[in-house]
């Protein structure tokens, strides 16, 4: 059954850092792996997809990579700011049909 | 603006009532779901829908259900069955329900218990 697991649980950071997210998984046969960013009360806002025959994808200051056979991605979030405040969801595509599974997430805040 | 529309945005329900979930698409995708969030926690798949007229279970169905009738319409009903309702749910589709399709979010609809 896989498992999707989120590290750290919650992060708090002062503007400008560079900043990590971590996200593993345990079955390795996925279709693809993204990140999405959630404010409070909100739904999902797609960040990032990486296929399973991808390494990495950027957008702006945001960096994915996926690493299969080690069931490991991580979002990598340049110069961060106050507006990049929100919780960041991993979630895998697996099984016969497009089936999310999810993360719990990182609550993430930048503060001035 | 193509998107997922869901409503009502807030929603109470009374015991042994059943409540419908509104889910609408104008992104002509094919495929739809429905999700349950809970404070701290992921995403579960409640159900989905790969075409119209065809709908499958998924993780947690149980106390629920759905027709996908029309293409851009994916209703969802939580019954009386279901003991435990409030959540924060949420809709999404994607323009196929194989497993490269990224999957777009409506805003959702929070349930509460009266």
């Amino acid at each position: 059954k896989q498992e999707v697991t989120q590290i750290p649980a919650a992060l708090s950071v002062p503007e400008g850092e560079n900043l990590v997210l971590n996200c593993s998984f345990t079955d390795s046969a996925i279709y693809n792996l993204q990140w999405f960013r959630q404010d409070p009360g909100k739904g999902l806002t797609s960040l990032l997809l990486i296929q399973s025959s991808q390494r990495e994808q950027t957008s702006g200051r945001l960096n994915a990579s996926l690493d299969k056979s080690s069931g490991r991605s991580t979002l990598y979030i340049a110069a961060s700011q106050p507006g990049d405040s929100a919780t960041y969801l991993c979630a895998v595509a697996s099984g016969g049909y497009n089936k999310l599974i999810f993360g719990a997430g990182t609550r993430l805040a930048v503060h001035p | 603006d193509g998107g997922i529309t869901q409503s009502p945005k807030y929603l109470f329900r009374k015991e042994g009532q059943n409540v419908t979930l509104s889910c609408e698409q104008n992104l002509n995708h094919d495929a739809m779901y429905w999700y349950r969030q809970d404070p701290g926690q992921g995403l579960r798949l409640i159900y989905y829908s790969q075409i119209v007229n065809d709908f499958q279970k998924g993780d947690i169905a149980e106390g629920y259900s759905v027709s996908r009738e029309k293409k851009e319409s994916f209703p969802l009903t939580v019954t009386s069955a279901q003991k435990n309702p409030t959540a924060f749910y949420l809709c999404a589709s994607s323009i196929e329900g194989t497993g490269d399709q990224p999957q777009h979010f409506g805003d959702g609809t929070r349930l509460s218990i009266l």
